[in-house]
């Protein structure tokens, strides 16, 4: 499989607790994204990577939250102190930088209880 | 806030029915996407748009990229079961740029 993947793609923990994702991209896609989708809701940009170089933060990504592309490859999320509102679906993306299209993962489904 | 909105929210058609729903927004964009994603999985890229007025077919799927840039249409012929799901249109402004999503509609098809 060449697509997106993403793991866990369910992940249950407890207020509090600190979680981390990973997102693997298609091979030679230089671009990564990482969204976040609620219930009911289309998804909302978190951040973005070009090869290793964290280059936009949403303003929805609070000082809780870390995203790393250490390598220029895979990526990981980090939530610490997790609240009961970060319970989302949790979204990768990644393009190639010349065409506009973005591919998304499976995501990982997040619940804070 | 999203910048985009869709009509209908929702829709109920026959197997066998077209289907049309709308993208509006509020700012112009250089490429419209369409999105189809299922309950529990990641959105699915249906269509491309690149330039103002483009019509692009992909199957049963046909989208135009409106010519103010800031509207585009998705139409679905003759639906089938398997078209159930949650449409996002969604923007970008630049090859780089995040895309911004749509609230959804959400299509049943009744066999």
């Amino acid at each position: 499989d060449t697509g997106v993947s993403q793991d866990p793609r369910h992940k249950i923990t407890k207020r509090g607790q600190n979680v981390t994702f990973r997102c693997d991209p298609i091979s030679e896609h230089n671009r990564l994204y990482w969204y976040r989708q609620t219930l009911g809701q289309g998804p909302e940009f978190l951040t973005y990577f070009q090869n290793e170089a964290q280059l936009e933060k949403s303003r929805l990504l609070s000082d809780r939250f870390s995203a790393e592309r250490p390598k220029g490859s895979f990526s990981t999320l980090e939530i610490q102190r997790t609240e009961q509102g970060d319970s989302a679906m949790y979204l990768c993306a990644s393009s190639s930088g010349r065409f506009y299209e973005q591919y998304f993962g499976p995501g990982t489904r997040l619940t804070v209880t | 806030g999203q910048q985009l909105n869709q009509s209908p929210q929702s829709m109920f058609i026959q197997e066998g029915e077209d289907v049309s729903m709308n993208c509006t927004s509020s700012s112009i964009f250089n490429t419209w996407l369409w999105y189809k994603q299922d309950p529990g999985e990641g959105p699915v890229l249906l269509i491309a748009l690149y330039k103002a007025g483009e019509l692009t077919s992909n199957g049963r799927l046909t989208a135009q990229f409106g010519i103010t840039r800031k509207d585009s249409f998705l139409n679905i012929s003759a639906s089938i079961p398997s078209d159930v799901g949650i449409y996002f249109c969604a923007g970008m402004k630049t090859s780089y740029d995040k895309v911004i999503f749509g609230p959804g509609t959400s299509l049943s098809v009744i066999p």
